[in-house]
């Protein structure tokens, strides 16, 4: 199994620039959720997903827009880059709603100039 | 307010050390608390769940005061590979999941 897949490991966009993050998860895992991670402020959540054609804003949405067309694949756009979302940003997946741990991919180190 | 808050570390202990994290949440409705490790430019991995009536994995101990919305984590005699960031989890329902900002343990030799 691979687990949880997020791509691209790392990117560099210019401001106004629009890039789509992948995650894809192959463990069949109803939930679905992206991260940022920023000094000090540790893991915030920006999208989550509960299925296939379900999803809800978390903490900090704003930029970002998300989509669940398969169980399987998550990707989190964003639309017009800033250099706020300069970030490490993280997928997770996991199977059900209380309990059960969060697998997460390897990360994507974003930089926005 | 932030739904979880950590103390802030950085912790640097010598090996064999007992150390322990300290941990609030602010809503009452939490439903499932755990622990997490993050070592440095990785993703965060499982360490362990926390359970009301407290739990215990080698040597590590975490408990949960739903009373004071409080949770712990204890390690005792530190090893060198229990050097990374400690970050305290708790799920609201519904796969939304909040992180404190992390607790850096160095584990010195």
């Amino acid at each position: 199994n691979a687990g949880v897949t997020q791509t691209p490991k790392f990117q560099v966009l210019k401001t106004g620039q629009s890039m789509t993050l992948q995650c894809a998860q192959d463990m069949n895992h109803e939930y679905m959720s992206w991260y940022r991670q920023d000094p000090g402020m540790g893991l915030r959540l920006i999208h989550y997903s509960v299925g296939a054609g379900i999803t809800d804003q978390g903490e900090v949405p704003n930029g970002y827009n998300v989509s669940r067309s398969t169980t399987e694949d998550f990707p989190l756009r964003l639309l017009s880059a800033a250099p706020s979302q300069t970030s490490v940003y993280f997928c997770a997946s996991s199977q059900g709603q209380f309990r059960e741990k969060l697998f997460f991919g390897s990360g994507t180190q974003l930089s926005v100039l | 307010r932030k739904e979880v808050e950590q103390d802030p570390g950085p912790f640097n202990v010598p090996e064999g050390a007992t150390v322990a994290f300290n941990c609030t949440y602010s809503n009452s409705a939490s439903q499932s608390f755990f622990w997490y490790r993050q070592d440095c430019r990785k993703e965060p991995k499982l360490l362990m769940s926390v359970y009301s009536s407290g739990n215990e994995d080698g040597r590590f101990t975490a408990q949960l005061n739903r009373a004071s919305q409080y949770i712990s984590l204890l390690i005792r005699d530190s090893k060198l590979s229990d050097s990374a960031t400690y970050l305290c989890v708790v799920n609201l329902g519904g796969n939304q999941f909040y992180f404190g900002t992390g607790t850096s343990l160095t584990v010195i030799p």
